[in-house]
């Protein structure tokens, strides 16, 4: 089956860093990847998304490029600000059915 | 803004006693997914719902534990006799329907037990 898996936090980086998490997949075809964003003490939301392969997803000054190739979906940003510091999931669908493959979250913290 | 609502926020029980953890969907979503998450991990799913119906509790404990999305009113996460390692944040998303090109689940900010 489909499975994901993600960069282990914690990452921190300082203020206008420039950040990568990593996101590696396995998936029969060319299902859509997604990333989630989890601030602390709230739910889960949508980041941004890719639906085929070669699509960029992008939000916020977030990217995330959808590579068949090596089977990616690393997160970008240029410049992290503090406000940035959150969990962060990868995640696609578990091979045609309803429920998304989570990846194991990165949490992220941006000192100022 | 109509979003997903969970309640309550927080709650605190001892152990033996009976959880009930409400989720009102947005509005026109027919389908309720439960998740748990334990401190400093992700998500783990539990069950999957339509109204009146229960789609798939693979992900959900055999005792204990019960779901239910009704015709009308929120879904509900019922957990008896509850333990020590109940303590966690559970989450309900909602969505419009099973198109995963669209992907999006709507989530809930989580209710919190805690359990004595």
């Amino acid at each position: 089956g489909n499975s994901v898996t993600q960069m282990e936090g914690p990452v921190t980086l300082s203020e206008e860093a420039f950040l990568t998490i990593n996101c590696t997949y396995t998936a029969t075809g060319y299902p859509s990847l997604f990333w989630y964003v989890q601030y602390p003490g709230e739910g889960l939301q949508l980041l941004l998304k890719a639906t085929k392969a070669d699509d960029k997803g992008s939000n916020k000054g977030f990217e995330a490029t959808y590579r068949k190739e090596t089977t990616s979906f690393h997160l970008e940003k240029g410049s992290v600000q503090v406000s940035d510091s959150a969990v962060y999931f990868c995640a696609l669908p578990a091979g045609g059915n309803y429920q998304l493959i989570w990846g194991a979250g990165t949490k992220l913290i941006i000192k100022p | 803004n109509a979003g997903v609502m969970q309640n309550p926020r927080h709650l605190v029980r001892r152990r033996g006693q009976e959880a009930r953890l409400r989720c009102s969907p947005v509005k026109g979503h027919s389908h309720v997914y439960w998740y748990r998450q334990l401190p400093e991990e992700g998500l783990k799913f539990m069950v999957y719902l339509q109204k009146e119906n229960i789609i798939d509790e693979s992900g959900m404990p055999k005792e204990r534990f019960s779901a239910e999305f009704p015709k009308e009113g929120p879904s509900i996460l019922r957990i008896q006799q509850v333990v020590r390692g109940d303590s966690a944040a559970y989450f309900c998303a909602s969505s419009p329907s099973l198109g995963w090109n669209t992907g999006e689940l709507f989530f809930g900010e989580g209710s919190r037990l805690t359990v004595l």
